[in-house]
């Protein structure tokens, strides 16, 4: 069964740093893309970033604006998020999800088709 | 960017009834993006379609999803309690990033 299991959000104060986690097991996790999704309080979705199995390919929101970073470390079959210089807007339950992908022969790039199982969040507040 | 709309805002049915949820792109997109989910207060969103039109692994048939394009739909054919929630689409922004609509509520009457 697949499981993911997000860990690191917490209170922070503007202009700060936070790194997330995302612990996997029930699947081989180096063979699956990642995604981070989050959610602002009685907001909808919005992604935030992705990743290759391999780690090797890495992709932002632009409205990130180069501020996070995802990783992953496939040893230990875990997802990172390294968050520095929060602001409020910041403020949302971080998701980490499996993200199943294919390849677009048009344009040549591999992009998400979907996102077949999320963790339960973990909560990320910036506040003074 | 291409922007997801979905309507409408808010949808009230009674359990039974045929719920048929829209979501519309700004331009055209690549079905094989296409998908949508379910979201109940507390939860995880979790997935219904993929592909505009494949039902995920467990999910009942009433769940179907249809489109191309730029329009698509996500249709629950009798309503059940569980399924009063609320519904995003999402799909392959372009170079490269995802969109969510800003979502669906399915509430009952």
């Amino acid at each position: 069964e697949v499981h993911l299991v997000e860990s690191g959000g917490g209170l922070v104060q503007p202009g700060g740093s936070l790194r997330l986690s995302c612990k996997a097991s029930g699947f081989t996790f180096s063979t699956y893309a990642m995604s981070w999704v989050r959610q602002a309080p009685g907001k909808g979705l919005e992604w935030v970033s992705g990743i290759s199995g391999s780690g090797y390919s890495t992709y932002d929101a632009d409205s990130l604006k180069g501020r996070f970073t995802i990783s992953r470390d496939n040893s230990k079959n875990t997802l990172f998020l390294q968050m520095n210089s929060l602001r409020a807007e910041d403020t949302a339950l971080y998701y980490c999800a499996k993200t199943e992908t294919y390849f677009d022969s048009t344009t040549g790039l591999w992009k998400s088709a979907y996102f077949d199982y999320w963790g339960q969040g973990t909560l990320v507040t910036v506040s003074s | 960017e291409v922007v997801l709309t979905q309507s409408p805002g808010t949808l009230s049915l009674s359990p039974g009834e045929r719920a048929t949820l829209s979501c519309r792109a700004g331009q055209s997109v690549d079905s094989r993006s296409l998908s949508w989910y379910q979201q109940k207060p507390g939860q995880a969103p979790r997935l219904l379609i993929y592909g505009a039109s494949n039902r995920a692994t467990g999910i009942p048939d009433r769940f179907s999803g249809s489109g191309s394009g730029t329009h698509f739909t996500l249709t629950i054919s009798r309503l059940e309690p569980d399924d009063f929630a609320i519904y995003y689409c999402k799909q392959y922004g372009g170079s490269p990033r995802y969109t969510f609509g800003q979502g669906t509520k399915v509430e009952m009457k």
